[in-house]
Order: structure tokens, then C-alpha cells, then sequence
């Protein structure tokens, strides 16, 4: 199957600061792309909706300026969790595939905020 | 109403045992059904896709019933290593993926 890294896997940061995720598609173009969040013993829930030279759709709840989605190519796309808090702890991944068919996840960011 | 419903056990069973998972769905136009198997601290990886005539790939089977708009997946002769949590995956019209919230299966010796 397709290959989708992330990274980083795993990032601690402060209460405040902002962290960058990425999300590339190694062996295939994306002009779509999923960011998922996971509580611990929850789905994933999906957040965002990330669209090559688009803006990305966001789901209902999700703060599109606190979650920054860019999509600049077709193998790239990345969340920035903007002023990070404690309650933002969680394990991000995110989806690329081919259209409704099935979706190749990352192995996940594990994002700890202090 | 949530878009995608499973009951998330958990569900412990001996080896060897017959167990299934249905899921249930809200959106009657929904084109396509998956089931993922997630690990702890693991990506979710596809597992199979549901058609609609149903289908099977080795000791696992999954079917859809639209009418009912349930989904469901059998695993026959259960291992130690289908401990995991069972995801069901709904595709309304549309690019978007809807998860489940999971169901944990563990397989007891």
C-alpha cells in the first residue's frame, strides 16, 4: 500500500507556544489529505479536511485559526496547533489516499503540552 | 445523531472463539464501508473493505446491510494477535472518512 509519514512523532512544548506537524505522502499525490485527532480510549476524530492549493475545510467545532492547515503541494501538508494548551494533548494523524477509497494514515504525532 | 455508532466493548474472548462487531450508520447515501484494526499507540491500518454482497478473507468477513444501514464483521477462529481495537469506517458522498468510535477486542489464552 501508499506510504504517509509524519512528522515528528512525538514533541513536548509549552503552554503557549505553536507546533508544526507534517503529513507527506511518500509514493503517491494527495490532493487530499485528513487530520485526525485521538483521545486517549476515543476515535479518531476527524478535524480537517486539507485541499492542495485550497483552503481546508473544517469540521463543525474545530477552530480553523487555532488549527492552521497548509497544503502547498501534492505530497505536503501540515497542522500547526497555534498558542498550545494543556487540553490540546493528543495524538494527531493524518489520511491521504485515493478519494473514497481507502485512506493510508501516518504513524501519528504524539503532541504533550506542559 | 452521530454519523457512525459501534458498541466499544470490551469484548474478551478465548482462542479460537467466533466473534462479530456490527456498526451502524446515519447517512443512508453512504457509498463506501471499511473496517480498520488499531493498535495501541497505532495508526489505524485497513483491515477490509465491505461490498455490498458481502466478503470474506480468511477467518474474516464483513457485511453491509443498507436496508438496516449496518455494517458488521465476523472473525472466526479468534488468535492472540486480533487483540486490537476494531474500527468501522463510513464514506458519506464526498471525500470524508467517519470513524467509529472502536470496539477493543482481546483474545484470552
Amino acid at each position: 500500500g501508499a506510504v504517509v509519514s509524519q512528522h515528528p512523532s512525538w514533541v513536548i512544548c509549552k503552554s503557549g507556544t505553536s507546533v508544526k506537524i507534517e503529513c507527506r505522502s511518500l509514493d503517491f499525490q494527495a490532493t487530499t489529505m485528513f487530520w485526525y485527532r485521538q483521545f486517549p480510549k476515543q476515535s479518531l476524530m476527524l478535524m480537517a479536511t486539507s485541499n492542495e492549493g485550497s483552503k481546508a475545510t473544517y469540521e463543525q467545532g474545530v477552530e480553523k485559526d487555532k488549527f492552521l492547515i497548509n497544503h502547498a503541494s501534492l505530497t505536503l501538508s501540515t497542522l500547526t496547533v497555534t498558542s498550545a494548551h494543556p487540553e490540546d494533548s493528543s495524538f494527531y494523524i493524518c489520511s491521504g489516499g485515493q478519494g473514497r477509497y481507502e485512506q493510508y494514515f501516518g504513524p501519528g504525532t504524539r503532541l504533550t503540552v506542559t | 445523531r452521530k454519523e457512525v455508532e459501534q458498541d466499544p466493548g470490551p469484548f474478551n474472548v478465548p482462542e479460537g472463539a467466533t466473534v462479530a462487531f456490527n456498526c451502524t450508520y446515519s447517512n443512508s447515501a453512504s457509498q463506501s464501508f471499511f473496517w480498520y484494526r488499531q493498535d495501541c499507540r497505532k495508526e489505524p491500518k485497513l483491515l477490509m473493505s465491505v461490498y455490498s454482497s458481502g466478503n470474506e478473507d480468511g477467518r474474516f468477513t464483513a457485511q453491509l446491510n443498507r436496508a438496516s444501514q449496518y455494517i458488521s464483521l465476523l472473525i472466526r477462529d479468534s488468535k492472540l494477535s486480533d487483540s486490537a481495537t476494531y474500527l468501522c469506517v463510513v464514506t458519506p458522498s464526498g471525500n470524508q472518512f467517519y470513524f467509529g468510535t472502536g470496539t477493543s477486542l482481546t483474545v484470552i489464552p
